[in-house]
This record gives C-alpha cells, sequence and structure tokens, in this order.
C-alpha cells in the first residue's frame, strides 16, 4: 500500500540545523509530488510548499524563509526537509502528504490540474530548545 | 493570500447528531476544497476533494457541497470514531492555506 515514512524525533540546540527524511513507497515516487505541512503545538496546519519528484523543482510558500530547504533522492524514493538556524518557533510536526492531480477541463480552468494532498506521512516532531 | 475561514471553532454534539461545519474563501476557490480530519497525535486524513467528491473508504454520512467562497462539510449522523478536528484546504492558488480548525466535542 501507499505509504510515507518519516524520521524519528528530533530535539535540537538554536542554531543548529536538521533534515528530516521521508521516504515512499507502493507508488511510483517520481509520479506524484510531494508537500510539505508543519503543525506548531496546539496549533492548525501550515502549508510550507511542495517539491517536484520529476525534476526536484521546489515552491516554497511565500514567507518561508532561505533557512527551509526542500530536496530529493530519487534513487531511494525519499523526499527530504532541511531546516538550518533552528529557532525556537520552528518547533512543530512536519508532515510530508504525497499530493495528486485533478484534471481541470473548461475554460474557466487556470490551470490543466489542480493537486490536494491524498496521503500523510506520521509526521517528525522537531523540538528546539536549549 | 487566499484566507479560509471556519465556523464554528469548536462544535459539541452528540452521537447520532447532524452536524455542519462551515469554510468560507477570502475570493473564490471555484470548487478547488478538500476537507481533512485530524485526530489527536495523528496526521490528517482526507475525507473529501473537490468541494463534494468522497475519498475512497471515507464513510458516506460525510458530504461536502459548495462552490466559490463558500463550503460545507456534514456528517449525517456522527458516529464516536468522528469526534476529532476538521480542517478544510484550498487548492486554487498557491500559497495553498488551511482553515484554522473546527474541533468536534461529544456533547
Amino acid at each position: 500500500q501507499v505509504q510515507l515514512v518519516q524520521s524519528g524525533s528530533e530535539l535540537k540546540k538554536p542554531g543548529a540545523s536538521v533534515k528530516v527524511s521521508c521516504k515512499a513507497s507502493g507508488y511510483t515516487f517520481t509520479t506524484y509530488n510531494l508537500d510539505w505541512v508543519r503543525q506548531a503545538p496546539g496549533q492548525g496546519l501550515e502549508w510550507m510548499g511542495w517539491i517536484n519528484t520529476h525534476n526536484g523543482n521546489p515552491t516554497y510558500a511565500q514567507g518561508l524563509t532561505g533557512r527551509f530547504v526542500f530536496s530529493l533522492d530519487t534513487s531511494v524514493n525519499t523526499a527530504y526537509l532541511e531546516i538550518s538556524s533552528l529557532r525556537a518557533e520552528d518547533t512543530a510536526i512536519y508532515y510530508c502528504a504525497r499530493n495528486i492531480g485533478e484534471k481541470c477541463s473548461g475554460s474557466s480552468c487556470r490551470f490543466g490540474y489542480y493537486f490536494h494532498i491524498d496521503v500523510w506521512g506520521k509526521g517528525t516532531t522537531v523540538t528546539v530548545s536549549s | 493570500d487566499i484566507q479560509m475561514t471556519q465556523s464554528p471553532s469548536t462544535l459539541s454534539a452528540s452521537v447520532g447528531d447532524r452536524v455542519t461545519i462551515t469554510c468560507r474563501a477570502s475570493q473564490s476557490i471555484s470548487r478547488w476544497l478538500a476537507w481533512y480530519q485530524q485526530k489527536p497525535g495523528k496526521a490528517p486524513n482526507l475525507l473529501l476533494y473537490r468541494a463534494s467528491s468522497l475519498e475512497s473508504g471515507v464513510p458516506s454520512r460525510f458530504s461536502g457541497s459548495g462552490s466559490g467562497t463558500e463550503f460545507t462539510l456534514t456528517i449525517s449522523s456522527l458516529q464516536p470514531d468522528d469526534f476529532a478536528t476538521y480542517y478544510c484546504q484550498q487548492y486554487n492558488d498557491y500559497p495553498y492555506t488551511f482553515g484554522q480548525g473546527t474541533k468536534l466535542e461529544i456533547k
């Protein structure tokens, strides 16, 4: 079955870096793109952006600083989220999630496809504390 | 950015009740809206996409409607497993944005 298996919890000091992994199985990795979503403690969901698994091109939500980097290793069907110069406010659960395209037909369509998340990883808790 | 506003933020209901959660977009998103259910300590789970299309495996007591800027999620007869937090998300345009969530509690 389709699975996204994320790496384990991390405890980091401010200023350090962390790299979260997301290994896909049960489908052809490069056929579906991956989103990253975070959830601060007790808060709602925040979409961070996505990575094109075919060409590795990332798209970041505006406001997401250069401290966040999405990357891939297609040889092992794995996506990565790296966060540098960690701050206390980066403490959150980070989810990777597969997105699936819906074809849009007709003159009202701005895009040919629209993408929603259909499968989520279990999340990786990153805690930043001195 | 498109702002998504859910109401209510918290909803108390009983098993067997029919409940409706509303999600409003700050501008038209056509029907590019998904609903997710999240239980404590778990990842979200897709319920509906394109406003009203039921994801495979999701019980038929869940339904969605709406287009443009106003959408609803309805649970026709609440089951004990349905007490959770529900989020809407628009995927009409980047950045994809979520509503703040609606916590469905047992009355």
